[in-house]
């Protein structure tokens, strides 16, 4: 069965700091998205960043990049500058081996402390 | 800007009831899905549709049934609810394929006492 884990269930980082979240997955597809989703708390899940397997270059959307390893199929969160409303759950998503649906991971709760 | 909605934030229903979750989304999109979400365990997809009356088995499917009459909404069917169904359900939607962004709606959690 298709698995994506994420090994941090809890990360807190100090505000204007720098955190990592991690992700690996296990997708058989060549060619796939890949995806971190943003649910903040008692608010609608959101997408923060996605990055197509096929690119060398890792994503970047403002403050958010990623850490792409297609080798190692590692695909980690790196948040810059952290702000207090950056607190919420994450997940990664991967698509499953028949490519018609995401499997996400278990999530990270990440705490920003002011 | 695209927007999916839920029946009802917050629903407690009695064990052996029928309980009907229904989502609708504004943006035409052919996919749509209904995921739970549980502590540790992320999201697991229940059903999923890729067009009307088309529907496929996610993950967890036991225990509940779909339903998509319209391309624009997509209920989720608990026959016969059950306290280990208590859970917080999750409806998305998206364009084909699935490299696509799936936008959610805000959920609806089930308390089945």
């Amino acid at each position: 069965a298709q698995t994506v884990t994420q090994s941090q269930p809890e990360m807190s980082v100090q505000e204007a700091e720098t955190v990592t979240l991690s992700c690996t997955y296990d997708t058989s597809e060549s060619d796939y998205y890949l995806f971190w989703y943003k649910q903040p708390p008692s608010r609608q899940m959101i997408l923060v960043i996605r990055q197509e397997a096929y690119k060398q270059q890792n994503a970047t959307e403002n403050r958010f990049s990623v850490n792409f390893q297609k080798a190692a199929k590692s695909f980690s969160l790196k948040i810059s500058d952290s702000q207090l409303g950056d607190a919420a759950m994450y997940f990664c998503a991967s698509p499953n081996n028949a490519g018609n649906m995401l499997t996400f991971g278990g999530g990270t709760r990440l705490m920003v402390k002011p | 800007d695209v927007k999916v909605t839920q029946s009802s934030r917050y629903l407690v229903k009695r064990t052996g009831e029928k309980v009907f979750l229904e989502c609708v989304q504004d943006m035409d999109h052919e996919n749509m899905f209904w995921y739970r979400q549980d502590p540790g365990l992320g999201l697991r997809l229940i059903y999923f549709s890729y067009d009307v009356k088309m529907k496929e088995k996610g993950d967890i499917p036991e225990g509940y049934s779909v339903s998509r009459e319209k391309k624009e909404r997509f209920s989720l069917i608990l026959e016969s609810a059950s306290t280990n169904q208590t859970s917080m359900y999750l409806c998305a939607s998206s364009l084909m394929p699935v490299s696509y962004e799936q936008y959610f709606g805000p959920g609806t959690r089930l308390t089945v006492t």
